[in-house]
């Protein structure tokens, strides 16, 4: 069945780089997610790839797929207190249903 | 516009009761997904809207559950007959295209 795999804790030093990685099993997978999100809240939608992709950056944000491996990271240039949260990567499977992985929750320290 | 709105964003219930919770989406709109999320867990899907035809559904939404979306705007979600392990934060999503869905802040239920 379909699964996506994540790291469940990072700790990163502000101004530092954080990568957050991911892997997922549905080959099939058109668009790959990186969702955010803060203690009570929702999710916010911060960067997707499409599946024919490697690479894809916006502002401190990029994420690179390597399709062979079914493996997604998310890196955050200069890391800050406010990108404290929890990280979720999910695929899409069918036009209704993304499967999320379980998050990662990233810690910054000042 | 304010984004998807959820009411309520709590809702405390007996064991046994009946709740009904509503999704308004992005006026533009046109696709609605429900997503149940506990605690320490992704989010898990439930259903999905195009318009006011539901067009996937779950196993996890079992009998005790239903959706509506009935003039292809707003949705509802009933959860009849509730149980503790109902108990979880009920997202909705909407969106315009298949990718990039915009969520709402939720519904904590909690089952007592």
């Amino acid at each position: 069945g379909e699964d996506v795999e994540q790291s469940l804790f990072l700790s990163v030093r502000e101004g530092d780089s954080s990568v957050i990685n991911c892997t997922y099993t549905d080959s099939s997978s058109t668009y790959l997610y990186w969702y955010k999100q803060e203690p009570g809240a929702g999710l916010q939608l911060l960067t997707y790839i499409f599946s024919n992709m490697d690479m894809k950056q916006d502002q401190r944000l990029t994420v690179l797929l390597n399709k062979k491996d079914k493996h997604l990271s998310l890196r955050i240039a200069d890391t800050q207190t406010g990108d404290s949260a929890i990280y979720f990567c999910a695929e899409s499977i069918s036009q209704g249903n993304l499967i999320f992985g379980k998050g990662t929750k990233l810690s910054v320290k000042p | 516009d304010t984004g998807v709105s959820q009411n309520p964003r709590h809702k405390i219930t007996k064991r046994g009761q009946n709740v009904t919770f509503r999704c308004d989406p992005i006026s533009e709109h046109n696709r609605l997904y429900w997503y149940r999320q506990t605690l320490g867990q992704g989010p898990e899907f439930l259903t999905y809207f195009q318009n006011e035809a539901q067009l996937e559904k779950s196993r996890l939404l079992s009998d005790r559950f239903s959706a509506e979306r009935p003039k292809g705007s707003f949705s509802t979600l009933e959860i009849q007959r509730t149980e503790q392990g109902d108990s979880a934060m009920y997202l909705c999503a909407s969106s315009s295209v298949p990718r990039g869905y915009t969520f709402g802040s939720g519904t904590r239920l909690t089952v007592v």
